[in-house]
């Protein structure tokens, strides 16, 4: 059983639109959520954080929406550039510090 | 500032072959520190997670173990690989307590089982 869901394997969005990327999570013990993006051949790097007490995030370009009683969450990057091309995972916490991670979406941003 | 190393960076072994990847974390103490796997197109699945010497849960059932002798040095080891041991290994350690904080993962290593 999966918890965390990234439905949507790729994404191609052209450079200065809007990228939006999903996950959704069945466990309503995650109470802390996660972007990592992630280059070929390279370990992630954090991105982005969200608490769920709060229901949005902003930093930057990147912005992390959370809907709780949906338990989904999206990414949102605003301008896209060519740059940001590479797979996105969302995590989601509990209060045990361990992360379960969705399989994650890859972007691609078109010159 | 910290940093975590893994090595080796590639690795191909025989089935049947033993296993041991290294991971080092700099500049920090007492951290989380988490083994992960990357099966070529999916997301990242845990393997082993440590929040102190000696203290080591697993979270997959497999041939694979975990080690911690010091406190910033966590080991992943094999007595004899399978050839669905193949994939994308990542070491990542987080401040301990480890909640609420993003985790840094290292380079990964790449290992081919043939």
């Amino acid at each position: 059983d999966q918890q965390v869901k990234q439905n949507s394997p790729s994404l191609s969005v052209q450079e200065g639109r809007i990228s939006i990327l999903n996950c959704d999570y069945t466990n309503s013990m995650f109470d802390y959520f996660l972007w990592y993006k992630k280059y070929p051949a390279e370990g992630p790097t954090f991105l982005i954080s969200i608490s769920s007490i709060k229901d949005k995030n902003e930093d930057g370009r990147f912005t992390v929406f959370l809907n709780k009683s949906a338990k989904h969450l999206s990414l949102h990057i605003v301008p896209s550039q060519p740059g940001d091309s590479a797979v996105y995972f969302c995590a989601a916490d509990t209060n045990a510090g361990k992360s379960t991670f969705g399989d994650g979406t890859t972007l691609t941003v078109k010159p | 500032s910290q940093t975590i190393h893994q090595w080796p960076a590639t690795l191909v072994q025989p089935v049947g072959s033993p296993l041991s990847l290294e991971c080092t974390v700099e500049g920090t103490s007492n951290p989380n520190l988490y083994w992960y796997r990357q099966a070529a197109g999916r997301g990242l699945q845990l393997l082993f997670y440590s929040i102190g010497i000696d203290q080591i849960s697993s979270e997959v059932p497999q041939n694979l173990s975990a080690s911690r002798p010091q406190d910033r040095q966590f080991i992943l080891s094999s007595k004899k690989l399978l050839l669905s041991d193949s994939g994308f290994y990542l070491c990542a350690w987080r401040d301990n307590p480890g909640q609420y904080n993003e985790q840094f993962f290292g380079p990964g290593t790449r290992l081919t089982v043939l």
